[in-house]
């Protein structure tokens, strides 16, 4: 069946720039994930859906972060005024119900901010 | 929050079993052990899970000791595939942020 999937790929953007990242999660899981990884660090968690519950939004770096899940479907990651610092690469997971079942990850969106 | 730490990187050659040995001093009476495997350019995979003794699937074993302060991912016969970085993750079912993705092991593998 068809996995996570992310888009834009890639984006490059102009410092002060907003942009929209959308993730679609599999099927049927009610749990969706976004995180960041800088270039060869590991993965920063950055906020938590699950089902109608409200987002977990502890990981978010700062105000111009913010999320949207519709229903227990598309989600996008919108960055707000972005950032040098916000160069990196977008994950987003899904899984089946909580963070203990296996999470299956998107290809991510590569953000460059010039 | 079960903070964890792994080796930085490991060398290993081809035919060779590979242990990686996480540390998780703090880990809590229900939190369960994942690890994940990430190549370059991918999004991290699920490898094994477990939460004591040892559980093995067709890619892998994972140790867990008694104290549960320490767990060890062993790889038989890796191959040159198997480079990539490992991440050991320790938490809960209820609380993704207290799941934690550190700077994983960064395994290479050579001929």
């Amino acid at each position: 069946g068809a996995g996570v999937s992310q888009s834009p790929s890639n984006k490059v953007t102009e410092k002060g720039k907003d942009v929209e990242l959308r993730c679609d999660p599999i099927s049927g899981h009610t749990a969706l994930y976004w995180y960041r990884q800088r270039l060869g660090q590991g993965l920063e968690f950055l906020i938590y859906f699950q089902g109608n519950s409200a987002p977990d939004k502890s990981g978010l770096p700062s105000d111009r972060f913010s999320a949207e899940r519709t229903g227990e479907s598309v989600s996008t990651l919108t960055i707000q005024r972005t950032q040098q610092e916000d160069s990196a690469v977008y994950l987003c997971a899904s899984s089946l119900r909580n963070p203990r079942n296996e999470q299956f990850f998107g290809p991510g969106t590569r953000l460059t901010v010039l | 929050l079960a903070k964890t730490t792994q080796p930085i990187s490991m060398d290993s050659y081809e035919g060779q079993e590979v242990n990686i040995t996480c540390s998780h001093n703090n880990i809590a009476t229900n939190d369960y052990i994942t690890w994940y495997q990430q190549f370059p350019s991918q999004g991290p995979r699920f490898i094994i899970q477990g939460y004591k003794t040892k559980v093995t699937n067709e890619v892998a074993s994972l140790f867990i000791p008694a104290d549960r302060k320490s767990s060890t991912l062993s790889l038989p016969r890796v191959s040159l595939s198997d480079t990539a970085v490992y991440y050991c993750l320790v938490g809960a079912g209820s609380s993704a942020s207290k799941i934690i993705f550190g700077s994983g092991t960064r395994l290479s593998i050579r001929p």
